[in-house]
């Protein structure tokens, strides 16, 4: 599975959006990237998922670039319920993937 | 709707005892199920998943098995808890045909002490 990388860590005041970039640079031709959200002592919540260009539902928008290799989950108007930990995966195909392998996520603090 | 339970939601045991953590799901049919642990501090680790009944694959050595004798039941077991089993313990459940749009769906947890 493609490993990824992300900032093991973030703050941002109230109101403001926050962008938190993943780093893939060994993602599959069949890859998706998707975004989890985990409060403590939870377990995560899937927040959005993407394969090209922009994805955008409720609650983020997913920015993922022509060569695929990186992606960016942005958070508009963060509130202090934003404060979780959020993780980026790469490996759920289409028709689902037996090995959903979490990193150590970037830990989002909001600040009032 | 579709939902899924997992209990306890906290379990304290010596070490050496038994474990026995349960999960089942509700509104669905045919689904992969996963069994995670997270240690303090760390990310996700996929120990078990099942893609049907009887179904088991490990994907990581160690002192727990799982079984599951129901489509949506999953047990994670243990004979002897050793310290390092604690941790926190997640369900999971997902289906193929609409992983694409859902994901997964993670249970709320079992925090494991063991003493």
């Amino acid at each position: 599975l493609a490993k990824t990388t992300q900032p093991i860590s973030m703050d941002s005041y109230e109101g403001q959006e926050v962008n938190i970039t993943c780093s893939h640079n060994n993602i599959a031709t069949n890859d998706y990237i998707t975004w989890y959200q985990q409060f403590p002592s939870q377990g995560p919540r899937f927040i959005i998922q993407g394969y090209k260009t922009k994805v955008t539902n409720e609650v983020a928008s997913l920015f993922i670039p022509a060569d695929r290799k990186s992606s960016t989950l942005s958070l508009p108007r963060v509130s202090l319920s934003d404060t979780a930990v959020y993780y980026c995966l790469v490996g759920l195909s289409g028709a689902g993937s037996y090995q959903l392998t979490f990193g150590k996520g970037t830990k989002l603090s909001v600040i009032p | 709707s579709q939902t899924i339970h997992q209990w306890p939601a906290t379990l304290v045991q010596p070490v050496g005892s038994p474990l026995s953590l349960e999960c089942t799901v509700e509104g669905t049919s045919n689904p992969n199920l996963y069994w995670y642990r997270q240690a303090a501090g760390r990310g996700l680790q996929l120990l078990f998943y099942s893609v049907g009944i009887g179904q088991i694959s490990s994907e990581v050595p160690q002192n727990l098995s799982a079984s599951r004798p129901q489509d949506r039941q999953f047990i994670l077991s243990s004979k002897k808890l050793l310290l390092s089993d604690s941790g926190f313990y997640l369900c999971a459940w997902s289906v193929p045909a609409t992983a694409l749009q859902s994901g997964y769906t993670f249970g709320s947890g079992t925090r494991l002490t063991v003493v």
